[in-house]
């Protein structure tokens, strides 16, 4: 079974900063789709970045981008120039391409970002 | 598309109720997932479906829960009776067939048994 484990339940920096969310996995599959969702509090569900394993380069987003480590089996996600409406949860998930095509989340991150 | 539609956004109910979310997963999309969110254990997969068959409930925690999906249009997930403890937010989620295709969530029923 896979597993996705988020170890900072919390952070918070200034506005404008850069911060980086960590995100570590383990599977045995070699084929699979690695989110970071963001839960403002509305409690909706988000995507924010999506990465493909076969692909090398990191994926981006205006200001977020992933660094994925496939071999350590690490998807961190980088917020920059970040912004008082990035205040929210950070969930991390893994999605394997054979067989069940569930997503896993990790515990998540909250993250706040202060005036 | 209105995206993935849950109903109600509330509820609070007596211990001992039955209760009956429903959702209204996005058009032409084959897959659709309830999620249960609460503080000690984040997102948990309870059941999803492919094509209106359930294929994993391993989540599903106890008998008091199922789940069905008459059509492509419409789902539930039914707990019966209610207890305290089963108190989270339920979310409903659907995808496409498609690899490159994301979850999209619908805005969650907050659950609270007293």
């Amino acid at each position: 079974a896979q597993t996705v484990t988020q170890s900072q339940p919390e952070m918070s920096v200034q506005e404008a900063e850069t911060v980086t969310l960590s995100c570590t996995y383990d599977t045995s599959e070699n084929n699979y789709y690695l989110f970071w969702y963001k839960q403002p509090p509305s409690r909706q569900m988000i995507l924010v970045i999506r990465q493909e394993a076969y692909k090398q380069q990191n994926a981006t987003e205006n200001r977020f981008s992933v660094n994925f480590q496939k071999a350590a089996k690490s998807f961190s996600l980088k917020i920059s120039d970040s912004q008082l409406g990035d205040t929210a949860m950070y969930f991390c998930a893994f999605m394997k391409l054979e067989g069940a095509q569930k997503l896993v989340f990790g515990q998540g991150t909250r993250l706040t970002i202060n005036p | 598309d209105a995206g993935v539609i849950q109903s109600p956004r509330h509820e609070v109910t007596e211990m001992g109720q039955e209760v009956t979310l429903r959702c209204k997963p996005i058009s032409g999309h084959d897959y659709l997932f309830w999620y249960r969110q609460t503080m000690m254990r984040g997102l948990e997969l309870l059941i999803y479906f492919n094509n209106n068959v359930p294929i994993d409930d391993s989540g599903m925690p106890e008998d008091r829960f199922s789940a069905k999906m008459p059509n492509a249009s419409f789902s539930t997930l039914k707990i019966q009776p209610s207890e305290p403890r089963d108190s989270a937010v339920y979310f409903c989620a659907s995808r496409d067939q498609g690899l490159n295709t994301e979850a999209f969530f619908g805005q969650g029923t907050r659950l609270t048994v007293v």
